[in-house]
């Protein structure tokens, strides 16, 4: 079975700098997906990035980007430029690709992210 | 709809009593997932829906939970002689999916907040 791994519970930072959220995870499978979710306090998990394992290029979008390392099953999120609104629980979740399965996500326990003015 | 929409928002109970959660996905989308998330932690999967069929239930924690999708659009999921440890966050998703096509994107709605007292 998979799991998925946070090892910060808690976060605090400065506005307009940068963090780095960790996140490692175990599976012996080859093709799957990582995401991370943002859970504000109104509850809605919200998508913040995905990465595909068989891609090398780290994925990016905007101010959010990942460290994605395969070996050593680590996928850590970076916020660039933080910003109050990022104020949030942040979750990395791993989903295997099973063709005739359901694409059911494995979440990690969370980083509950404060951003200061 | 423009988004998943789930009710009741919040609800309490009495211990023992039958509960009722309500999950409307986003129309055409013939995916759909329940999740449970437990106070500080992430959410963990119970069930997932192709169409009106389950096609993976593996997740659902005891023969109290029960979850139907009678028609392929909405969703219940219904709690027997609720227990105190069943309170959570009942979380809903739905995505398009075309099997094989690789990782479908989850969109969630803002939970059901189900405490039992």
């Amino acid at each position: 079975a998979q799991t998925v791994t946070q090892s910060q519970p808690e976060m605090s930072v400065q506005e307009a700098e940068t963090v780095t959220l960790s996140c490692t995870y175990d599976t012996s499978e080859n093709n799957y997906y990582l995401f991370w979710y943002k859970q504000p306090p109104s509850r809605q998990m919200i998508l913040v990035i995905r990465q595909e394992a068989y891609k090398q290029q780290n994925a990016t979008e905007n101010r959010f980007s990942v460290n994605f390392q395969k070996a050593a099953k680590s996928f850590s999120l970076k916020i660039s430029d933080s910003q109050l609104g990022d104020t949030a629980m942040y979750f990395c979740a791993f989903m295997n690709l099973l063709i005739q399965g359901a694409q059911k996500l494995v979440f990690g326990q969370g980083t509950r992210l404060t951003i200061n003015p | 709809g423009a988004g998943v929409s789930q009710t009741p928002s919040n609800k309490v109970t009495e211990k023992g009593k039958y509960v009722e959660l309500r999950c409307d996905p986003i129309s055409g989308h013939t995916a759909l997932y329940w999740y449970r998330q437990s106070l500080g932690q992430g959410p963990e999967f119970l069930i997932y829906f192709q169409g009106t069929g389950a096609a993976d239930d593996s997740g659902l924690p005891n023969d109290r939970f029960f979850a139907v999708r009678p028609e392929g659009s909405v969703s219940t999921l219904k709690i027997q002689r609720t227990e105190r440890g069943d309170s959570a966050v009942y979380l809903c998703a739905s995505s398009l999916i075309a099997l094989g096509s690789g990782a479908n994107v989850l969109t969630f709605g803002a939970g059901s907040r189900l405490t039992v007292l």
